[in-house]
């Protein structure tokens, strides 16, 4: 079974940072690409950022270029986002995204989404 | 960036009523690379149809998908209960990969 579990979530001042984390078992992580996609409060899906599965590819929305940095480290299984210069447009939920096929990029839906962490950025 | 508009953006019916819901793109999409996604309040959105008529592993077959180029529609044949939600359409023939607002089936 697919699963996909995000956490480092929180509280953080306009200016700071955060370093969220998923975690995915059920399936060959290392073969899929991987999305960040968040979700404001009360508003739409909007995508943040995919990283290739070996990592060596990664793109993202304008809205967060040269601030968010996607990794993975596939001996853990684990995708990351790091999130510098944070802003209050930034608060949303941010769920972890796998592509649905393996090998693919960005030509590809979403078939498996975490629970979300909620990143809230208040002063 | 393709600007992907849903409508309308609340529809209200009753159970048993067939739902049709419409996604327009700014431009086309190329070899229908359109989603449709179910979301439920406090939950992570759920993958219905790809490849704008492909229904998702485990999807019921009331749920289908038509449309092709800049004009997609999802329909509901029977509402169930527990069909009562969020909707999004997604392209993701092209980078970013955009979403629509949203139409909202809600229980009339």
């Amino acid at each position: 079974e697919v699963q996909l579990v995000e956490s480092g979530g929180g509280l953080v001042q306009p200016g700071g940072s955060l370093r969220l984390s998923c975690a995915a078992s059920g399936f060959t992580f290392s073969s899929y690409a991987m999305s960040w996609v968040r979700q404001a409060p009360g508003k739409g899906l909007e995508w943040v950022s995919v990283i290739s599965g070996s990592g060596g590819s990664t793109n993202y929305a304008d809205s967060v270029k040269g601030r968010f940095t996607i990794s993975r480290d596939n001996s853990k299984n684990t995708l990351n986002l790091q999130m510098n210069s944070l802003r209050a447009e930034d608060t949303a939920v941010y769920y972890c995204a796998k592509n649905m096929r393996s090998g693919s990029y960005y030509t590809d839906p979403f078939d498996f989404w975490g629970q979300g962490t909620l990143v809230t950025v208040s002063s | 960036e393709i600007v992907l508009t849903q409508s309308p953006g609340t529809l209200s019916l009753s159970p048993g009523e067939r739902a049709t819901l419409s996604c327009r793109a700014s431009q086309s999409v190329s070899s229908s690379y359109l989603a449709w996604y179910q979301q439920k309040p406090g939950q992570s959105p759920r993958l219905l149809i790809y490849g704008a008529s492909s229904r998702a592993t485990g999807i019921p077959d009331r749920f289908s998908g038509s449309g092709s180029g800049t004009d997609f529609t999802l329909t509901i044949s029977r509402l169930e209960p527990e069909d009562f939600a969020v909707y999004y359409c997604q392209q993701y023939g092209s980078s970013p990969r955009t979403f629509g607002q949203g139409t909202k089936v809600e229980i009339k």
